[in-house]
């Protein structure tokens, strides 16, 4: 079964850093599309970064692009975002899935993410 | 730069009826890459219908996606008590874009 595990989430002040990571297991990592997505507290879903199954094209909405950065170690099957300069509105719970033709097939449970002073 | 509008914001029902979902792309986009997805209370999100009509595996075949164009629906028939949830369209562009509809809340009375 696949499963995907998030964890690095936190609380850390404005201006801060926080490094996410998602264990993958249960399908061959290194062949997926894989992506970010977050959901701040009681509103919808928001699309935050993508990456090749090789990790070596990158893409992001422009409310990240710059203090956002995927990657991935396929030797470890795991993917990380490290996220800089976090903003209050950066609040949200990080979920890690994969990608299949445009969709996010699977979902891992997700890590909440707390910037406050 | 596409929006997903959901229709209506929520939508009440009782078990065994049908639900009726909207989603309607501000232009035209291919159905191809026209999802959508369940979010339980408490739960993470999880993929019913991509390509606009093809079912997700293990979906039950209760829940039908159809549309083309600007105009798409996710149909759920015979409800349950576990059909409460929310609903979110999304489709994803060649930029690439990943967009999301604003979600719609399905209750069961």
């Amino acid at each position: 079964d696949v499963q995907l595990l998030e964890s690095g989430g936190g609380l850390e002040q404005p201006g801060g850093s926080l490094r996410l990571s998602c264990a993958a297991s249960g399908f061959t990592f290194s062949t997926y599309t894989m992506s970010w997505v977050r959901q701040a507290p009681g509103k919808g879903l928001e699309w935050v970064s993508v990456i090749s199954g090789a990790g070596d094209i990158t893409y992001y909405p422009d409310s990240v692009k710059g203090r956002f950065t995927i990657f991935r170690d396929n030797s470890k099957n795991t993917l990380y975002l490290q996220m800089n300069t976090l903003r209050a509105d950066d609040t949200a719970v990080y979920f890690c899935t994969t990608i299949l033709n445009g969709a996010f097939d699977y979902w891992g449970q997700g890590t909440l993410v707390t910037v406050s002073s | 730069e596409i929006v997903l509008t959901q229709s209506p914001g929520t939508l009440s029902l009782s078990p065994g009826e049908r639900a009726t979902l909207s989603c309607r792309a501000s232009q035209t986009v291919s159905s191809k890459y026209l999802a959508w997805y369940q979010q339980r209370p408490g739960q993470a999100p999880r993929l019913l219908i991509y390509g606009a009509s093809n079912r997700a595996t293990g979906i039950p075949d209760r829940f039908s996606g159809s549309g083309s164009g600007t105009d798409f629906t996710l149909a759920i028939s015979r409800l349950e008590p576990e059909d409460c949830a929310v609903y979110y369209c999304q489709y994803y562009s060649s930029s690439p874009r990943y967009a999301f509809g604003q979600g719609t809340k399905l209750e069961i009375k």
